[in-house]
């Protein structure tokens, strides 16, 4: 069974300053992606950014980037200047082959940014 | 693109009533829908995988004959919340995807059920 830990409930982070968002997944499954999700509290879900398993480069989409560690079964999210608007709940995904594209999500991280 | 609506986006219902939400996916074809349900502070968790044709799959614990869906066409899935109580409250979001593959699953704007 795959899971995914996310060991930080709550984070802060001055505006401006980058921050990293823990994410450890477990699979038995060679071929998996990686997701990650912002939450404002609005509610809806947002993509921010995808990561395969086989991919060689970490993924990078404007602002955010992911740590891939492979051999430690690492996908943190690394935002650069952070933003007012990045406060939210962000939560780290997995789907593998197995599971007919379903996502299992972790607990969740809540981003404060402060002035 | 790859938008996806889902109504309402709030409900109140009184006990033993059913509620039904609708996901639509508004740009695509959607052959696999899938519904969570997301308590307070806490995070997503699946119920059921639908897809277009056929029944659902639900995931271990939830019970398929008070979470109905149907999917009946390619842009189209519903949940019935049936005879809800008040333990039902909680936000349920939908999503979609376009392929089998590594796309990202899209998601609608949710629904917040309270059940008085």
């Amino acid at each position: 069974a795959q899971k995914i830990t996310q060991t930080q409930p709550g984070m802060f982070v001055q505006e401006k300053e980058a921050v990293t968002l823990d994410c450890t997944y477990d699979t038995s499954d060679p071929s998996y992606g990686l997701f990650w999700y912002k939450q404002p509290s609005s509610g809806e879900m947002i993509f921010l950014i995808y990561q395969g398993s086989y991919d060689q480069q970490n993924a990078t989409e404007g602002r955010y980037s992911l740590n891939f560690q492979k051999a430690r079964k690492s996908a943190n999210l690394v935002i650069s200047a952070s933003q007012l608007g990045d406060s939210a709940m962000y939560f780290c995904a997995m789907r593998d082959t197995g599971t007919a594209s379903k996502l299992t999500f972790g607990t969740g991280t809540r981003l404060q940014v402060t002035l | 693109g790859a938008v996806v609506s889902q109504h309402p986006s709030w409900v109140i219902c009184k006990s033993g009533t059913s509620v039904k939400i609708e996901c639509r996916s508004l740009d695509f074809q959607a052959t696999t829908m899938f519904w969570y349900r997301q308590f307070p502070k806490q995070s997503l968790m699946l119920m059921a995988t639908s897809n277009e044709g056929s029944k659902a799959t639900y995931e271990q614990g939830v019970e398929k004959d008070k979470f109905l869906i149907n999917h009946a066409s390619l842009t189209l899935s519903t949940l019935t919340v049936t005879s809800a109580h008040p333990e039902d409250s909680s936000f349920y979001i939908c999503s979609a995807i376009k392929a089998l593959d590594n796309s990202p699953l899209h998601f609608g704007n949710g629904t917040r059920l309270t059940v008085t």
